[in-house]
């Protein structure tokens, strides 16, 4: 199947790390991707992982990557209230070039 | 660079009413579009690949009659949702690819809140 999975909810203390996981099926994916959802608004591209890396690091975002277990995570250093979003992750499917998107985690930053 | 509007941000219809939603890349040409369903609280569900120049690829259970997509341009592709329901009620995303960008880069829109009533 064509199945993304996160977890739906998460809260952390302002100043904490965040760590925000996915699962997804398609181990032919190319590109794995993190995307964050603020109300009302569209998709900002937070950071990408090209599928022969292993971890990716960009300030305050790292990502890391088990392909074997097909697993993808994202940790957010230092996590301030701001980053209160919904946060997906996404696979790119080789085969029309498709993003898959799983059900998104709500991260609620508490000052 | 890689930005991609949409318009407009959010629109109120009566039942039976069409509705048009424009998708534009504004810094870059894209021959592919993608148009996305979310309801509240629920990801984002891939309706249709829009390709310029030639039809649009729907997923499952989408209903090409109903969810009409026009990709004339390389900038362009429009969104009509015909005879509007309640039902029809959601956010809409759109989101292009730029080719250029090696990392198969897709920016997303802004989004359109609809609401039929």
């Amino acid at each position: 199947g064509e199945d993304v999975e996160q977890s739906l909810f998460l809260s952390v203390r302002e100043g904490d790390s965040s760590v925000i996981n996915c699962t997804y099926t398609d181990s032919s994916s190319t590109y794995l991707y993190w995307y964050k959802q603020e109300p009302g608004a569209g998709l900002q591209l937070l950071t990408y992982i090209f599928s022969n890396m292993d971890m990716k690091q960009d300030q305050r975002l790292t990502v890391l990557l088990n392909k074997k277990d097909k697993h993808l995570s994202l940790r957010i250093a230092d996590t301030q209230t701001g980053d209160s979003a919904i946060y997906f992750c996404a696979e790119l499917h080789n085969q029309g070039g498709k993003l898959i998107f799983g059900q998104g985690t709500e991260l609620s930053v508490k000052p | 660079g890689a930005v991609v509007s949409q318009h407009p941000s959010w629109v109120i219809c009566k039942s039976g009413t069409s509705v048009k939603i424009e998708c534009r890349s504004l810094d870059f040409q894209a021959t592919t579009m993608f148009w996305y369903r979310q309801f509240p609280k629920q990801s984002l569900m891939l309706m249709a690949t829009s390709n310029e120049g030639s039809k649009a690829t729907y997923e499952q259970g989408v209903e090409k009659d109903k969810f009409l997509i026009n990709h004339a341009s390389l900038t362009l592709s429009t969104l009509t949702v015909t005879s509007a329901h309640p039902e029809d009620s959601s956010f809409y995303i759109c989101s292009a690819r730029d080719p250029d960008r090696t990392n198969y880069g897709y920016t997303f829109g802004s989004g359109t809140r609809l609401t039929v009533v």
